[in-house]
């Protein structure tokens, strides 16, 4: 079976531009969550989308954004990129909203 | 949110058993402990989950005591590829994770 896939692998962006990362659950799982993880800490809780609602919502600006599609698939959108958003974003999907969670290998943005 | 406290790195021989430690004076009635290990440039990986006593799977076992405010991971026999950070996870629901710094386990040939 697929796991969670993301797309693209890597990304370059340049300050004020804005960026769709994308992310494909495993068949069956409801659930989708992002997060955001800076070379050295732990992944920060974006978002979390939940039968296409989003149920949870960590401390990051509005300039990020998320959706969750029919099919449960999933996009997160940065606006007005910060050097600082340079990160590896990280989406991870599971059957309910339990603490079991499968990872996605991630998008590196990386903004210039 | 229940905040947890692990220790920052360890080092261990290969084959040893590796105990980590987590605190979490704060835990809820409702909380779970949930561990999770990441490699480097990969996403976390789920080990083990647990509410209370013991839980065991084919990679390793969590002891909960009964006060709830710690919980140990413990990797039997650790091989090279054990190398990793380990973190610790307190909540209710994927809503609530938190990810600290987690501890990076170092095995030694």
């Amino acid at each position: 079976d697929a796991g969670v896939t993301q797309s693209p692998t890597h990304l370059i962006k340049t300050r004020g531009q804005h960026v769709t990362l994308r992310c494909s659950p495993i068949s069956g799982h409801k659930s989708v969550s992002w997060y955001q993880q800076v070379l050295g800490q732990g992944p920060q809780f974006i978002f979390q989308y939940y039968e296409k609602e989003e149920r949870g919502r960590g401390n990051f600006p509005d300039r990020f954004s998320a959706r969750q599609f029919p099919n449960y698939s999933s996009e997160l959108n940065v606006n007005a990129l910060l050097l600082g958003d340079s990160a590896l974003y990280l989406c991870a999907s599971s059957y309910g909203q339990g603490l079991e969670q499968y990872f996605g290998p991630g998008t590196r943005l990386t903004v210039t | 949110l229940a905040k947890t406290t692990q220790p920052i790195s360890m080092d261990s021989y290969e084959g040893q058993e590796v105990n980590i430690t987590c605190s979490h004076n704060n835990i809820a009635t409702n909380d779970y402990i949930t561990w999770y290990q990441q490699f480097p440039s990969q996403g976390p990986r789920f080990i083990i989950q647990g509410y209370k006593t013991k839980v065991t799977n084919e990679v390793a076992s969590l002891f909960i005591p009964a006060d709830r405010k710690s919980s140990t991971l413990s990797l039997p026999r650790v091989s090279l590829s054990d190398t990793a950070v380990y973190y610790c996870l307190v909540g209710a629901g994927s809503y609530q994770l938190t990810f600290g710094k987690g501890t990076k386990l170092s095995v030694i040939p």
